[in-house]
């Protein structure tokens, strides 16, 4: 059964860049057309959508994210990762990584989340 | 301020049936049959219980459904259970790169 499981800093300074990782079990990262994701949630708050990226390579962000935000993939380890640069407290956040079956329109299995805090 | 719109909060007596609305614009909802919803107990994970606007994961119960009509989505659930309260999340693709667009999420409280 697939997993995911994300890891990285729980805490991180103002304007300093975020780096988490999302570690894959139960399939390989190469192995289908997948498309594998980050979506954060403030705490208390809604859902955004940050970005994904395809085992090809080929990535897409969100508009709002997209100058300060990097989605690479690493085949050799059966992860992905995300990096978010020029860190504001706005960026506090839980951070899921997930994975979409198909289209990528569709979150289909989610990470249980790593919660990040933006703080001097 | 999220992109769709969602009330707040619902509630209904177990058994019951309650219906969430979601909002958006004809470039989203109105726009796409990409709209899904997400179930989202306290710490938990967001699951997926609808994609397509109205398809079901095998493993969600048919008491959730969903369906569309113009810019407005909804996600019905029928004879309620206790353990059917949490948050819901409405999502839409909404064009270009922007392959997801949520609203604020519906807290029900199953009374």
């Amino acid at each position: 059964q697939l997993r995911l499981q994300e890891s990285g800093p729980g805490l991180a300074k103002p304007s300093e860049t975020l780096s988490l990782t999302c570690t894959v079990s139960g399939d390989s990262i190469s192995s289908r057309s997948y498309y594998w994701g980050w979506i954060r949630q403030p705490p208390g708050e809604g859902l955004e959508w940050i970005g994904n990226i395809q085992h090809s390579g080929t990535t897409f962000y969100s508009a709002s994210l997209r100058s300060r935000v990097t989605i690479s993939i690493d085949m050799s380890r059966n992860q992905f990762s995300l990096t978010l640069s020029s860190l504001t407290s706005a960026d506090t956040a839980i951070y899921y990584c997930y994975f979409s079956d198909g289209e990528p329109f569709v979150f289909d299995f989610w990470g249980q989340g790593t919660l990040v805090t933006v703080a001097s | 301020q999220s992109a769709l719109t969602q009330p707040r909060s619902v509630s209904g007596s177990p058994g019951q049936s309650v219906t969430i609305s979601c909002t958006g614009t004809n470039s989203d909802i109105g726009a796409y049959y990409y709209v899904s919803w997400y179930q989202q107990h306290p710490g938990k994970a967001p699951k997926l219980i609808i994609s397509y606007v109205d398809k079901r994961p095998s493993e969600v119960p048919d008491r959730f459904s969903g369906s569309k009509s113009g810019n407005t989505a909804s996600l019905t659930i029928s004879g309620l259970q206790t353990e059917d309260e949490a948050d819901y999340y409405c999502c839409s693709y909404a064009g270009g790169s922007n392959f997801g667009v949520f609203g604020g999420g519906t807290k029900l409280t199953v009374l």
